[in-house]
């Protein structure tokens, strides 16, 4: 099945700058590569996606990445605020693109 | 549209004892889905459904039963309850098709095995 394997498990970043997160997958066939966030005591909620066929997507301050070559995908979060203090996760679904893979997640701590 | 609902929020059971988690969503998505949530190892799968009648394993299957007799629902059972099942447990349904990939999250049980 589909491995995900996410780096760092923490980053502390001063606000204002910038957060990368990177993952890897294992399985070659996968297409969709959601990114998620999870606040204290919450669900997961989604926070940006990408399919296979597209390099970049962007949204505001977060972008996504994906090098299908290298089977790795990132997330940028730029301006970091406060309230992107959370834990991410990201995830890859397998070949039939049914089941979604988590990876272990990384704690985000934005220092004011 | 409520989304994805769990119940109970909370449960503390004995070991050995038997439960079941209810989880419904009402939009008619074709893919349900449980996950545990232990510190450090992210969301790992249970079991799955592509649809009404359809179910399958995940990574970490044993000691939980799962049916699928609705597109609405998609209940977790646990035949006898062991500390090493204390966690959190989410649920989770996503489209198969219609042009969105997106998979929503139920608020998620806690539970506690003594």
């Amino acid at each position: 099945g589909e491995n995900v394997e996410q780096h760092p498990s923490t980053l502390s970043v001063q606000e204002g700058d910038s957060a990368v997160i990177k993952c890897t997958y294992s399985d070659s066939a996968s297409n969709y590569f959601p990114w998620y966030k999870q606040e204290l005591g919450k669900r997961p909620q989604l926070i940006i996606d990408i399919r296979s066929n597209v390099g970049e997507k962007k949204d505001q301050r977060i972008a996504v990445t994906l090098n299908k070559t290298a089977k790795h995908f990132s997330l940028h979060i730029t301006e970091t605020q406060p309230e992107d203090s959370a834990v991410y996760f990201c995830a890859a679904t397998d070949s039939n693109d049914y089941k979604l893979s988590f990876g272990a997640g990384t704690t985000v701590t934005v220092r004011a | 549209n409520a989304g994805v609902t769990q119940t109970p929020k909370f449960q503390v059971l004995k070991t050995g004892q038997s439960m079941t988690l209810q989880c419904a969503q009402d939009m008619n998505h074709e893919y349900m889905s449980w996950y545990r949530q232990d510190p450090g190892m992210g969301l790992r799968l249970i079991h799955y459904s592509v649809g009404a009648g359809i179910t399958d394993q995940g990574e970490v299957p044993n000691g939980y039963n799962v049916s699928r007799s609705t597109t609405e629902d998609f209940p977790l059972r646990l035949l006898s309850a062991a500390p090493s099942q204390t966690s959190v447990y989410f649920c989770a349904s996503r489209p198969l098709a219609g042009g969105t990939d997106t998979q929503y999250f139920g608020p998620g049980t806690r539970l506690t095995v003594l």
